[in-house]
């Protein structure tokens, strides 16, 4: 079974803080993504990774950063929270090419205060 | 440019009826796939089907059954004899063939079925 772990479920954070949101996959997948997902909104692509080391923008990159060291890890980072950053985070990874499904961690539910 | 509506924000239903939920979507390519999701409460995304774009088949899974249909862009995704564990919010998503394996989803509609 594919496995997407995420680090926590709930993370409250204070405006201005460094926030780190990790996510580990155990399928040995080429693609990382993570997503932002709000009501009304569905999910919104932040970025995603094709490979160690590589990186794409995706919809909304404004503000977050990402960092992909081994292949397993996908790791998301806020450098500074902002209250309109409190969302729920989702990860997905998926084998490369022809498009495969992804699939998702369990999410982790961020509040900035 | 690519775009997957549901209209439907939320339907209700009671135990034992039908649903249809809708999902339309735009593409310019030839080539693409076509998805839906569920995510129950718990939070996670769940796969449930897979489809490309030359693949116009129904398919049907126990009690869910997909009809995509390229004259309309729509991929409906119907289940029979709801049960109160169907309730969720379901995704339709979309990617072409030949690009990033990005997906671009829809925002979803919330099924609701009670007992």
């Amino acid at each position: 079974d594919v496995k997407v772990t995420q680090s926590s479920r709930y993370l409250v954070k204070r405006t201005g803080e460094k926030v780190f949101l990790e996510c580990v996959q155990d399928m040995d997948h080429e693609n990382m993504f993570w997503y932002r997902q709000d009501p009304g909104l569905g999910l919104r692509l932040i970025y995603f990774s094709y490979d160690v080391k590589m990186k794409e923008k995706g919809d909304i990159p404004e503000g977050y950063s990402v960092s992909r060291e081994k292949k397993e890890r996908f790791s998301l980072i806020l450098e500074s929270a902002s209250t309109n950053q409190t969302s729920m985070y989702l990860c997905a990874s998926s084998f490369a090419g022809n498009p495969y499904e992804q699939y998702f961690g369990p999410g982790t539910r961020l509040t900035v205060t | 440019a690519q775009k997957v509506t549901q209209a439907q924000t939320e339907i209700s239903v009671v135990e034992k009826e039908d649903v249809t939920l809708d999902c339309v979507y735009e593409t310019r390519d030839t080539t693409y796939y076509l998805f839906w999701y569920k995510q129950p409460p718990s939070g996670e995304l769940v796969f449930l089907i897979r489809r490309n774009s030359f693949d116009e088949q129904n398919e049907i899974s126990g009690r869910y059954s997909w009809n995509f249909q390229k004259s309309t862009s729509s991929f409906n995704f119907t289940i029979t004899a709801s049960q109160v564990v169907d309730s969720a919010v379901y995704f339709c998503a979309l990617s072409e063939a030949g690009g990033t394996d990005k997906l671009i989803f829809g925002t979803g509609t919330r099924l609701q079925v009670f007992p």
